[in-house]
C-alpha cells in the first residue's frame, strides 16, 4: 500500500511568486494534516481537513496561504506571495480516525530567495 | 500555551545506550509519542506511550514517562549507525493534531 506522498520533494522560488505544494493521503483515509517546520525549529500544525471540509485551520499563519481538499481525496497547499519566512520543510500527514497514528509524508522543503 | 522541548543535539559511541529527554506542557495529552527524521526521509513513527503508563519497552526502545514533571525520555539500547537521525518528541493535543519539540539530531560515531 502506498504511503502519503507530497509533491515536489524540493521547490525554489523568489519572493512575490506563487508554490502550490501537493499532498496525497494514504487511500481511505479520511483526515489530512498540513505542518511545516521553518528554519530549523519545531514542527508547526497548520490545519486538518476531515474529507474536503477544514476541521481546524487553528494554525494557518496568515491569510497567504491557502488550502484546498476538493473532493477529499488529495490536497493543495498554495503560497502566494510566498515571503522570505516560509521557507522551510512542510510535511503532510494522514490518519484513518481522528486521534489514530497520523503516517507523514516526506515532506516538501520550499526556499524562498 | 502548549510547548514542548528537548535538548538539540546528542552524540554517542556506537554500542552505547542514548537517552532523548524531552519535556511537555499539556497535561491533558493521552498519548506521547517518539518519531524519527532520517535525512531526506518523512516522519517515522517508532512508539508511543500512553499517558497512564509509566514505561513501555520495544525492542531496544524504551519509553519513559513520569507525568508529575511532565518528562518522556526515549532510550536506545546497543546504538547502531542506522539510528543516526532527529527524533521528535510530540504530544497530541485534543487527540486531533500534533505539538512537537523541535528535535533531537542524534549522531552515532563509530
Amino acid at each position: 500500500e502506498a504511503g502519503v506522498t507530497q509533491f515536489p520533494s524540493h521547490s525554489v522560488i523568489e519572493k512575490g511568486q506563487t508554490v502550490t505544494l501537493r499532498c496525497d493521503p494514504i487511500s481511505g483515509h479520511d483526515n489530512l494534516y498540513w505542518y511545516r517546520r521553518v528554519m530549523g525549529k519545531e514542527i508547526k500544525f497548520l490545519l486538518h481537513f476531515v474529507k474536503e471540509s477544514k476541521q481546524d485551520e487553528s494554525g494557518m499563519p496568515n491569510n497567504r496561504f491557502l488550502a484546498e481538499r476538493t473532493g477529499g481525496t488529495y490536497s493543495t497547499l498554495k503560497v502566494q506571495p510566498a515571503e522570505l519566512e516560509d521557507s522551510g520543510v512542510y510535511f503532510c500527514a494522514s490518519s484513518q480516525e481522528v486521534g489514530w497514528e497520523q503516517f507523514f509524508g516526506p515532506g516538501t522543503r520550499l526556499t524562498v530567495l | 500555551g502548549e510547548d514542548v522541548e528537548q535538548s538539540l543535539f546528542l552524540s554517542v559511541r556506537e554500542g552505547d545506550s542514548s537517552v532523548i529527554n524531552c519535556t511537555y506542557t499539556d497535561s491533558s495529552s493521552t498519548y506521547l509519542y517518539w518519531y524519527k527524521q532520517e535525512p531526506g526521509a518523512g516522519l517515522q513513527l517508532l512508539t508511543y506511550i500512553f499517558s497512564n503508563m509509566d514505561m513501555k519497552q520495544d525492542q531496544r526502545l524504551t519509553v519513559l514517562l513520569n507525568k508529575k514533571d511532565k518528562h518522556l525520555s526515549l532510550r536506545i539500547a546497543d546504538t547502531q549507525t542506522g539510528d543516526s537521525a532527529i527524533y521528535f518528541c510530540a504530544e497530541l493535543l485534543y487527540g486531533q493534531n500534533f505539538v512537537f519539540g523541535p528535535g533531537t539530531r542524534l549522531s552515532v560515531l563509530p
